[in-house]
């Protein structure tokens, strides 16, 4: 069965500080991989998603993901956080289109002004 | 677009009472979802529906849960009777088979369920 696995659960950062949320996923074909932030309060929001082609994908806000298929991996960047992404993040996997997401737990993020 | 579409937002209900969840998914989508979100299991699917049929109910809890899909606009979420541990998050997300083997789900802004 297919998991993801995200390794940090709350991650505290001050302003400007660099960014990188760790994903691992479980599944030996191919897969379609995504970040989904929710904020305090929120729904769930699409950062940015992975198909095919480049492994490097730029999503909304500045972030960007690496998807590293040797290490079944899709770790979220960015490279300056701001007091606005404090947020709880998630990476969701599925095998093939029309088919249900696997969640992480998530992890929390808290930026300090 | 108006985006999912979800109600109520909030839900407080006594045990045992029966609970209604609705759902709108995006226009011209073909597939919707009902996920739960608690602190315990995280984000899970409950079940899913293509062209209005369900596809893959195995998420569903038990027998308290059922889902239905009258029709492409509508879909609903129903406990009878509601216990403690239905409290939870019920997102509803819908998605649009395009592309072979691309596919995005959008989520609602979700109704949080409080059984006392």
């Amino acid at each position: 069965a297919q998991s993801v696995s995200q390794h940090n659960h709350h991650v505290i950062l001050s302003e400007a500080a660099s960014l990188e949320l760790g994903c691992n996923y479980s599944y030996g074909g191919t897969v379609n991989l995504f970040w989904y932030v929710q904020y305090p309060g929120q729904h769930l929001q699409l950062l940015l998603k992975y198909f095919s082609g480049d492994p490097l994908v730029k999503g909304i806000k500045g972030f960007e993901a690496e998807f590293i298929k040797s290490k079944f991996s899709f770790n979220l960047r960015k490279p300056s956080v701001q007091w606005s992404d404090t947020a709880e993040y998630f990476c969701a996997v599925n095998a093939q289109a029309g088919t249900a997401l696997i969640f992480g737990k998530g992890t929390t993020l808290s930026v300090s002004s | 677009d108006a985006g999912v579409i979800q109600s109520p937002r909030h839900e407080v209900t006594e045990m045992g009472q029966e609970v209604t969840l609705r759902c709108k998914p995006i226009s011209g989508h073909d597939y919707l979802f009902w996920y739960r979100q608690t602190m315990m299991r995280g984000l899970e699917l409950l079940i899913y529906f293509n062209n209005n049929v369900p596809i893959d109910d195995s998420g569903m809890p038990e027998d308290r849960f059922s889902a239905k899909m009258p029709n492409a606009s509508f879909s609903t979420l129903k406990i009878q009777p509601s216990e403690p541990r239905d409290s939870a998050v019920y997102f509803c997300a819908s998605s649009l088979a395009g592309k072979p083997n691309q596919e995005t789900q959008y989520f609602g802004p979700g109704t949080r369920l409080l059984v006392l």
